[in-house]
């Protein structure tokens, strides 16, 4: 069975830093792989996605993240956060297997909490 | 605007009393789904549709129903909810049925039972 792991429940960082986020999954099969955005009182947003290719993807608001498969992992990361982008992440996956039903697994997500 | 909405937003409700949330989609999207959002347990999928008239279950779709009729609206019913089923709720749909587009989310309801 799939399952995603974001081992940090909270992340705080001060404005204009880098930061990253991790995300590690575990599947059987080949795997389609999102980061999303909630902002607070809204719903979740896509930030990113991989499914094939270039292992390094760039997503909205100047995020990116790479996909490493040895790794199983699939971190997020900014070169430097804005107060604006304090918000929950959430890393999911999709897997490709047989009988696949579109369902996206979720971790459990990171608050990123940027400080001025 | 392409997008999922849900009504009501908010929601506070007594033990045994029968709720439906709505949702509506106009981007005439296959499939949608539902989660519900814990703290400490990230979204956990309740029901889900890939087609008109076709649902099944998720991963909690315990004390809760779905039905779709049309494509756009996919309602979400508890018959008769409990003070565990206390979450926030979220619709979401999806282009493709394949796990290669990614969701569409609503705003979310927060629903509370007394």
């Amino acid at each position: 069975a799939q399952s995603v792991t974001q081992l940090d429940s909270q992340v705080p960082v001060f404005e204009e830093a880098p930061v990253e986020l991790r995300c590690n999954y575990s599947s059987s099969v080949s795997v389609y792989l999102f980061w999303y955005v909630q902002y607070p009182n809204q719903g979740l947003q896509l930030l990113l996605k991989y499914l094939s290719g270039s292992t390094l993807v760039k997503g909205i608001n100047g995020f990116e993240a790479e996909f490493n498969k040895s790794q199983t992992s699939f971190h997020l990361r900014k070169p430097s956060v804005h107060i604006s982008d304090t918000a929950e992440y959430f890393c999911a996956v999709s897997d490709l297997g047989g009988g696949a039903t579109n369902k996206l697994i979720f971790g459990t997500g990171t608050l990123l909490a940027v400080q001025p | 605007e392409a997008q999922v909405t849900q009504n009501p937003r908010y929601l506070i409700t007594v033990t045994g009393k029968k709720l439906t949330v709505t949702c509506s989609q106009n981007m005439n999207h296959e499939y949608m789904s539902w989660y519900r959002q814990d703290p400490g347990l990230g979204l956990r999928q309740i029901y889900y549709s890939m087609n008109v008239e076709v649902t099944d279950k998720g991963d909690v779709p315990e004390g809760y129903k779905v039905s779709r009729k049309e494509k756009r609206n996919f309602p979400l019913i508890l018959e008769s909810p409990s003070p565990n089923q206390t979450s926030l709720y979220f619709c979401a749909s999806s282009l493709s049925t394949a796990g290669d587009y990614g969701y569409t989310f609503g705003s979310g309801t927060r629903l509370t039972v007394v």
